[in-house]
């Protein structure tokens, strides 16, 4: 049963185009997060959300908005997508908002932008 | 603010040889310190972590490492490497007050065979 699960897994559409990504965990937690990872494997947070409150939003352009319609879910939807886009988007977990609390990372989205 | 740096990007070392995988953090505050494992197309998953007590930590996989305050280390070892622990390993860090924890860029352990 997995716990964090995206889709898609992979994600391949042209530049300017709008597209979403999807997460759900299973475990109970109060907390998700978004983060991406470049082509150089350089992990960054964009966004975390605590009880479907935004709690963390890094300096990320406004083309990206997450939604959060409950606890279990955190949705990534981006806008008028660019070529710098390109990157594994990964969904997290945790059971509280605090830096010493275990995340559990979903499997990520491979996005590709033409 | 916190940062961490991993001193090596890539680290090949033969099957059954020990592994050191060097982390170092910078911060004006006490942390939390963290190493997690990224295997091939899969997300990151944690090794182990230090929270407080005792400075050596063990994790999953025969993995352990040691808090160094003084030298604000937490290098992460492994006695005898196996093929399986190719991955990408992550250390981090998070102030004892904040709410998100930062990546250092990554070690690929690369194992030999």
């Amino acid at each position: 049963d997995t716990a964090v699960s995206q889709t898609p897994k992979y994600l391949v559409t042209q530049m300017g185009n709008d597209k979403s990504i999807k997460c759900e965990q299973n475990l109970g937690h109060d907390t998700m997060y978004w983060y991406k990872q470049d082509s150089k494997k350089f992990l960054k947070i964009m966004f975390s959300y605590n009880n479907k409150e935004l709690i963390i939003n890094e300096t990320v352009p406004n083309r990206f908005s997450p939604k959060s319609p409950d606890k279990a879910h955190l949705n990534l939807h981006i806008n008028s997508l660019e070529l710098g886009d390109s990157a594994v988007y990964f969904c997290a977990s945790s059971q509280v908002p605090t830096g010493s609390d275990t995340q559990y990372f979903g499997p990520g989205t491979r996005l590709t932008v033409l | 603010a916190q940062s961490v740096t991993q001193l090596d990007s890539q680290v090949p070392v033969f099957e059954e040889a020990p592994v050191e995988l060097r982390c170092n953090y910078s911060s004006s505050v006490s942390v939390y310190l963290f190493w997690y494992v990224q295997y091939p197309n899969q997300g990151l998953q944690l090794l182990l972590k230090y929270l407080s007590g005792s400075t050596l930590v063990k994790g999953i996989n025969g993995f352990e490492a040691e808090f160094n305050k003084s030298q604000t280390s937490f290098h992460l070892r492994k006695p005898s490497v196996h093929i399986s622990d190719t991955a990408e390993y992550f250390c981090a860090v998070s102030g004892r007050r904040d709410d998100k924890i930062i990546f250092g860029k990554g070690t690929r352990l690369h194992i030999l065979p």
